[in-house]
């Protein structure tokens, strides 16, 4: 099974902050990444796909970037609404599975 | 409007069995794969079980292999997760995801989920 590590797990961040989440896969899954925001109480959103694809009506503010192992999402300017948790998801291959997860909390 | 409702969760005894159902609505639901992920209280996402878009095979998390079944009614746009010899672990919110398009394994819909408790 593929495994995808997060981190931070934990990041304190002021409105208008950049901000950025690293996820790493323990092998190569080209670029068969997703990312997904929960906001507390809710059901995922799917916010990017093949790495860099940004999903229909989510800002232009989130962006990701990456191949391989290594993969990035950045938010350029954090507004309210981002306070959430983001988690990667790799489907390179089956099990599919996510990253553990990192919690956005306002500074 | 695409819509995923969840129901069928509850408190059950370990050893006990369960059957999840997911009503869908707004789309085509026959023309889609679709997938559980689990979320145990407080912790990150799991995924479950669910058809692949392009070969309509079925896949599970080896942690419930030969105790979940799932299964899907396309005249009645329903998708069903039949959980057996059910364990404490297996405690979580249930989601039933749509796959985005041909992608195969990502979600563009999610329900708001079923809780599942597994405790004597």
């Amino acid at each position: 099974d593929i495994q995808m590590t997060q981190s931070p797990s934990t990041l304190s961040a002021s409105v208008g902050d950049r901000v950025t989440i690293t996820c790493r896969a323990s092998q190569s899954i080209s670029s068969w990444l997703a990312w997904y925001q929960q906001g507390p109480g809710k059901a995922p959103k799917l916010l990017i796909y093949k790495a860099s694809t940004l999903q229909s009506g989510v800002p232009s503010r989130f962006s990701g970037s990456g191949s391989g192992t290594e993969f990035t999402l950045t938010i350029s300017s954090l507004q309210p609404d981002d306070f959430a948790t983001y988690y990667c998801q790799q489907y390179n291959s089956y099990p599919l599975t996510f990253g553990g997860g990192t919690k956005v909390e306002i500074k | 409007e695409v819509q995923l409702l969840e129901s069928g969760g509850g408190l059950v005894q370990p050893g006990g069995s369960l059957r999840l159902s997911c009503a869908a609505s707004g789309f085509t639901f026959s023309n889609y794969a679709m997938n559980w992920v689990r979320q145990a209280p407080g912790k990150g996402l799991e995924w479950v079980s669910g058809f692949r878009s392009s070969s309509g095979i079925i896949d599970y998390v080896d942690s419930v292999k030969g105790r979940f079944t799932i299964s899907r009614d396309n005249s009645k746009s329903t998708l069903y997760l039949q959980m057996n010899s059910l364990r404490a672990e297996d405690t979580a919110i249930y989601y039933c995801a749509k796959v985005y398009g041909t992608s195969g394994a990502i979600f563009d819909y999610w329900g708001q989920g079923t809780l599942v408790t597994v405790s004597s």
